[in-house]
C-alpha cells in the first residue's frame, strides 16, 4: 500500500537559518508531488509540484524552494527564513489528478 | 491559471437542516474535482470525487455534489446534518491539461448547532 512520510511534525526556528523539509512517498512510482502551505482563511496555498524528478514547478515567488532530487522525494528548501514562513506546510502526491494523499504537515515557526 | 473559489467562508447550520456549499472553477479544459473535509485537529479526507459520467457524485456521510459543466461548479450539498459534520471542507481541482495540477479552494467552516 502507498504510504507518505513527511518530516519533521514540529520546528522552530530563527530568522536568518536555513530550512529543509523532506517528503517521501512509499508504494507508487512516477507520482505528482506537491508542497501546500495551510493558513486559517486562505485554504491549502500550492508552493510547488512536481510531475518527475528534477521538475519543479512554482506558484508563488517566496523566499523557498523545492528539489526532486529522486522519484518518490520531494524536499521544500529555504536558504534564510524569514518571519513570514511560519505556517502549517503540506506534502501531497497524487496519480495523474487522481485522489490526494497528505503527509501529516509540518508545524514550522520562525522566532 | 487554474483557480477555485469557495463562494462561503463561513456557513452556520442548525442540526437536522440542510446545508450546500458552493465551488466554483475556472478552467476551459477538462477536469477532475473534489471535496476534501478537515476536521479539527485533524488531516484532510476525501468526501467524493468527480472523474467522469454521472455528474451527480455520491460521497460518505451523505453528502453528495453536482458536477455542472456549463457553470463550471461543483457544489457540496446534504440534506440533513449533524453536530459531527462541524469541520472545514475544501473544494479542489486537479487540471488535465496542466500535468493533473491540483489546486484547492479558501475553504468553507461550516458550523453545525443545535
Amino acid at each position: 500500500s502507498q504510504t507518505i512520510h513527511q518530516w519533521p511534525a514540529t520546528l522552530v526556528q530563527p530568522v536568518g537559518s536555513p530550512l529543509s523539509l523532506e517528503c517521501t512517498v512509499e508504494g507508487t512510482s512516477n507520482p505528482n508531488l506537491y508542497w501546500y502551505r495551510q493558513a486559517a482563511g486562505r485554504g491549502l496555498q500550492l508552493l510547488f509540484y512536481s510531475v518527475g524528478i528534477g521538475q519543479i514547478s512554482s506558484e508563488v515567488p517566496q523566499n523557498l524552494s523545492a528539489s526532486r532530487p529522486q522519484d518518490r522525494q520531494f524536499i521544500l528548501s529555504s536558504k534564510k527564513l524569514l518571519l513570514s514562513d511560519s505556517g502549517f506546510y503540506l506534502c501531497a502526491w497524487t496519480s495523474r489528478g487522481h485522489e490526494a494523499f497528505f503527509g501529516q504537515g509540518t508545524r514550522l515557526t520562525v522566532v | 491559471a487554474q483557480s477555485v473559489t469557495q463562494l462561503d467562508s463561513q456557513v452556520p447550520v442548525f442540526e437536522e437542516a440542510p446545508v450546500e456549499l458552493r465551488c466554483n472553477y475556472s478552467s476551459s479544459v477538462s477536469v477532475y474535482l473534489f471535496w476534501y473535509v478537515q476536521y479539527p485537529n485533524q488531516g484532510l479526507q476525501l468526501l467524493l470525487k468527480y472523474l467522469s459520467g454521472s455528474t451527480l457524485v455520491k460521497g460518505i456521510n451523505g453528502f453528495e455534489a453536482e458536477f455542472n459543466k456549463s457553470q463550471t461548479s461543483f457544489h457540496l450539498r446534504k440534506p440533513s446534518v449533524h453536530i459531527s459534520d462541524t469541520a472545514e471542507y475544501f473544494c479542489a481541482v486537479s487540471d488535465k491539461s496542466n500535468d493533473y495540477k491540483l489546486s484547492f479552494g479558501a475553504g468553507t467552516t461550516v458550523t453545525v448547532r443545535a
